[in-house]
């Protein structure tokens, strides 16, 4: 089962600042990439698929990039909205099965 | 517009089992998969399987073979996740989730998620 592992594990930054989340892979993972954002009380919202597609309806300032075992989401600058937990999640072609990472937290500063 | 409901919150006891359920409107139920993926509290996530409405063939997650099934009524567009054997540490949300997918086929990620359902186990 490919692991994982997400840094930081939190991430103190200001509104208006640039956010740089990482996500590595233990081994390489196939173009089923995506990333998630949480708040409290809610269910994740969908960012970003296929590494570095926007979902529908998501601010230009979320951007996704990397390719075999490493990844990362960047958050051009923070709005005050941003301000939750990242999560990481791919997808095995064989078996079929689905793994998220541990989950960066970006609070406010 | 897409949305996925879920049940309400249950407590059970250890060793019993519970059935959540996921009404889908908005979209034909049987064009997507439909995941469970639960949360336990303060934790990350865990995908538990999928299940494809339209022929009612099912993946689960090795972890939760033999211990969860997955079914559908098509007739109500509604997704059931069934977890028997209870223990406390089942204790958790648990959402039902529709698979990105274009073109025909998947794309690995979830799109659309219900509000969660929190199972309790406790004695």
């Amino acid at each position: 089962e490919i692991v994982l592992t997400q840094s930081p594990a939190t991430l103190s930054l200001s509104p208006g600042e640039r956010a740089t989340l990482s996500c590595r892979a233990s081994q390489s993972v196939s173009r089923y990439l995506a990333w998630y954002q949480q708040k409290p009380g809610q269910a994740p919202r969908l960012l970003i698929y296929d590494a570095s597609n926007r979902a529908t309806g998501i601010p230009a300032r979320f951007s996704g990039s990397g390719s075999g075992t490493d990844f990362t989401l960047t958050i051009s600058s923070l709005e005050p909205e941003d301000f939750a937990i990242y999560y990481c999640q791919q997808r095995s072609n064989w078996p079929p099965t689905f793994t998220f990472g541990p989950g960066t937290k970006v609070d406010i500063k | 517009q897409v949305q996925l409901v879920q049940s309400g919150a249950e407590v059970k006891k250890p060793g019993a089992s519970v059935k959540v359920s996921c009404k889908a409107s908005g979209y034909t139920f049987i064009d997507y998969y439909m995941h469970w993926v639960r949360q336990a509290p303060g934790q990350g996530f865990e995908w538990m399987g999928w299940i494809n409405p339209n022929s009612g063939d099912t993946n689960y997650a090795q972890k939760f073979q033999g211990w969860v099934t997955m079914t559908r009524d098509t007739s109500i567009s509604t997704a059931y996740m069934e977890l028997s054997r209870l223990r406390s540490d089942d204790t958790a949300v648990y959402y039902c989730a529709t698979e990105l997918a274009a073109g025909g086929s998947e794309l690995g990620a979830f799109d659309y998620w219900g509000q969660g359902s929190l199972v309790i186990v406790s004695s």
